[in-house]
């Protein structure tokens, strides 16, 4: 059974830092992209960023660009969000999501920014 | 970018009733190898999303039958034949196609 199961998340102030972590079981990890998808409160899903899981290839949304670094640890089976330069608006539930179309999410991990 | 489209955004739906929800795309999701990356997602409330539909018209695994999708191009709808009490939610779609990737502003289903 795929389970994804993301931690780090936590209030932070403007301009801060955190790092979530997506831990990965049930499936070969390194065969698969990954990719980390987010929900402001009471609004839709917005895709954040994703990583190829055979090669390096990385993306990102226009609003996290420069800010945001998606890593992965394959012999720990982890997806990771470095996100720096932290602002109001992303304050979200963060989701780690499994392949390119997305076909399991883990429980998501909140991430507040406010002073 | 590629912008998604839903329509209606709240389906009040009676139990047993059929109910259809609509996805344009501002460009056509085929893509260069041939498949079309359009995806629905379901969200229960206080629940992660859920695929329900990918490329088009396959349904996931688990899946109850009564969910269908159909479409080409840049129109795309997902079905359900009966709504029954677990289908309140709000249903996504997501083009794949694409970079950035884009979710659809979503379709919140309730029952009347």
């Amino acid at each position: 059974e795929v389970q994804l199961v993301e931690s780090g998340g936590g209030l932070v102030q403007p301009g801060g830092s955190l790092r979530l972590s997506c831990a990965a079981s049930g499936f070969t990890f390194s065969k698969y992209a990954m990719s980390w998808v987010r929900q402001a409160p009471g609004k839709g899903l917005e895709w954040v960023s994703s990583f190829s899981g055979t090669t390096s290839n990385t993306y990102y949304a226009d609003s996290v660009k420069g800010r945001f670094t998606i890593s992965r640890d394959n012999s720990k089976n982890t997806l990771y969000l470095q996100m720096n330069s932290l602002r109001a608006e992303d304050t979200a539930v963060y989701y780690c999501a499994k392949e390119w179309q997305f076909d399991a999410f883990g429980q998501g991990t909140l991430v507040t920014v406010s002073s | 970018d590629v912008v998604m489209t839903q329509s209606p955004l709240s389906l009040p739906v009676t139990l047993g009733q059929p109910a259809s929800i609509s996805c344009r795309s501002s460009q056509s999701l085929v893509h260069n190898d041939g498949n079309t990356y359009l995806d629905w997602f379901q969200q229960r409330p206080g629940q992660s999303p859920r695929r329900l539909i990918y490329k088009v018209s396959n349904r996931d695994s688990g899946v109850p039958d009564r969910f269908s999708g159909s479409g080409s191009g840049t129109d795309f709808t997902l079905k359900i034949s009966r709504v029954e009490a677990e289908d309140v939610g709000v249903y996504y779609c997501m083009q794949g196609t694409h970079w950035p990737r884009a979710f659809g502003q979503g379709t919140k289903v309730e029952i009347k």
